[in-house]
């Protein structure tokens, strides 16, 4: 059974910073892209980035870009999304998101960025 | 540049079928798109990809009360003896694996 499970979400202060970390299981997490993917108080979903299978290849919609890095551990099986210089519109509940034939979903954690 | 349209709203009688409709910007027909469920309080679930010929294949566990279908650049995700737990919002996501991932703004389902 494919399981993705999100960590690490938190009140941060604007123009703090925070590492998300999703572990995964149930299948070959070497051989898959991964995605984070947001989704604001009241508001719809927004894909934020994607690593391929090796972290070679990396793409984030622009609104992160230059702030937020998207990586993978192989070994533990597991991804990563380092937020830095957060802003009030970052705040939203994160997902980890894989497409293995189906798409799964993680549960989500949750960011808010305010003073 | 691709954008996927929603109505914001529908709703149908308890027991009742209802289509939900995903719309692909001009150029865009070919695409695959997959349909996930929100239920109040809860994460995304994958129900479908749905392909530009009609075709679809469900995720595990989907009931088959839940069909996809398409028409052109319409993408369709049609529910039958609705029940009180489809009450939710409905995404259409583009889909793929090594691409950037565009989502429509989402069909808040009501069921009466």
């Amino acid at each position: 059974e494919v399981q993705l499970v999100e960590s690490g979400g938190d009140l941060v202060q604007p123009g703090g910073s925070l590492r998300l970390s999703c572990a995964a299981s149930g299948f070959t997490f070497s051989g898959y892209w991964m995605n984070w993917v947001r989704q604001a108080p009241g508001k719809g979903l927004e894909w934020v980035a994607n690593i391929n299978e090796d972290g070679s290849e990396k793409y984030y919609v622009d609104s992160v870009k230059g702030r937020f890095t998207i990586s993978r551990d192989n070994a533990k099986n597991s991804l990563y999304l380092q937020m830095n210089s957060l802003r009030a519109e970052d705040t939203a509940v994160y997902y980890c998101v894989v497409v293995v034939a189906a798409g799964y979903w993680g549960q989500g954690t949750l960011v808010t960025v305010s003073s | 540049q691709l954008v996927l349209t929603q109505s914001p709203s529908a709703s149908a009688s308890l027991g009742a079928s209802v289509k939900l409709t995903c719309t692909l910007t001009s150029g865009h027909s070919s695409y695959a798109i997959a349909w996930l469920q929100q239920q109040p309080e809860k994460g995304p679930r994958y129900l479908m990809k749905v392909n530009s010929d009609g075709s679809h294949s469900k995720g595990d566990g989907i009931p088959d009360r839940f069909s996809g279908s398409s028409s052109g650049a319409e993408r369709y995700l049609t529910i039958s003896s609705l029940q009180s737990e489809d009450e939710a919002d409905y995404y259409c996501q583009t889909w793929g694996t090594g691409i950037r991932w565009v989502f429509g703004g989402g069909t808040k389902l009501t069921v009466l």
